[in-house]
């Protein structure tokens, strides 16, 4: 049984574009998490997905972030306009259950510098 | 609020001792208490959890205590090794139960 799995494992963005990073959860799971991690720092959480539908976005910021989970395929997080500020680890986890009280396995991360 | 308190941020220990570290939430709704592990450039793995249900879980060298009256939890390593060094993160639910909030994380590094 396959992990949580995040692509690309690193990203190098330059100021303006786009970032977009990917999730695949765990084989039966269908609850998806985001996270960010900057440097010496612990995990902040982003935004929690069901498939096809955003159950909290409270910790996304207001601009330029978005996140999915289609029907069909990974979760996506996608980040327009990248400044430097975004550079961090940004992790996913996801969970066979809803809600927070459940188990959560995370993937590697996906390492964003932004230049 | 929502408010993980983890303590201390680095700890020290000589191989083979124990190594304790603790964590106070704010929310007296939480009620499952998860511990993660991260190690240098991965992410974070489940080590051990406690549901609020009981008072202590064990698992090898590992243990878990919730104080639930005194809204603090802790982890317990016995008997450390050198691949217990890492980033040990407490984390407790929200309210909502939508999203777990997680402590600030703790560097245990295990002396030879």
């Amino acid at each position: 049984n396959a992990g949580v799995m995040q692509n690309p494992r690193h990203l190098v963005r330059r100021r303006g574009q786009e970032a977009r990073l990917r999730c695949s959860p765990m084989k039966g799971h269908s609850h998806v998490y985001w996270y960010r991690q900057l440097p010496e720092e612990g995990l902040k959480f982003m935004v929690y997905l069901q498939k096809e539908n955003i159950i909290d976005e409270s910790g996304m910021p207001k601009e330029r972030f978005s996140a999915e989970f289609p029907k069909e395929g990974p979760s996506i997080l996608r980040i327009q306009q990248v400044v430097r500020g975004d550079s961090a680890a940004y992790f996913c986890a996801s969970s066979p259950q809803q809600g927070a009280i459940y188990e959560q396995y995370f993937g590697p991360g996906t390492r964003l510098t932004v230049t | 609020g929502e408010n993980v308190e983890q303590h201390p941020s680095t700890l020290s220990v000589q191989e083979g001792d124990s190594a304790v570290i603790k964590c106070t939430y704010s929310d007296s709704a939480s009620n499952y208490f998860p511990w993660y592990k991260q190690e240098l450039g991965k992410g974070p793995q489940l080590i051990i959890d406690i549901r609020s249900n009981v008072g202590e879980k064990k698992d090898q060298r590992i243990a878990v205590t919730l104080n639930k009256t005194a809204k603090h939890f802790s982890l317990h390593i016995t008997e450390t090794q050198p691949e217990d060094s890492a980033v040990y993160f407490c984390a407790a639910p929200r309210s909502s139960a939508s999203k777990i909030i997680f402590g600030s994380g703790t560097r245990l590094s295990i002396r030879p």
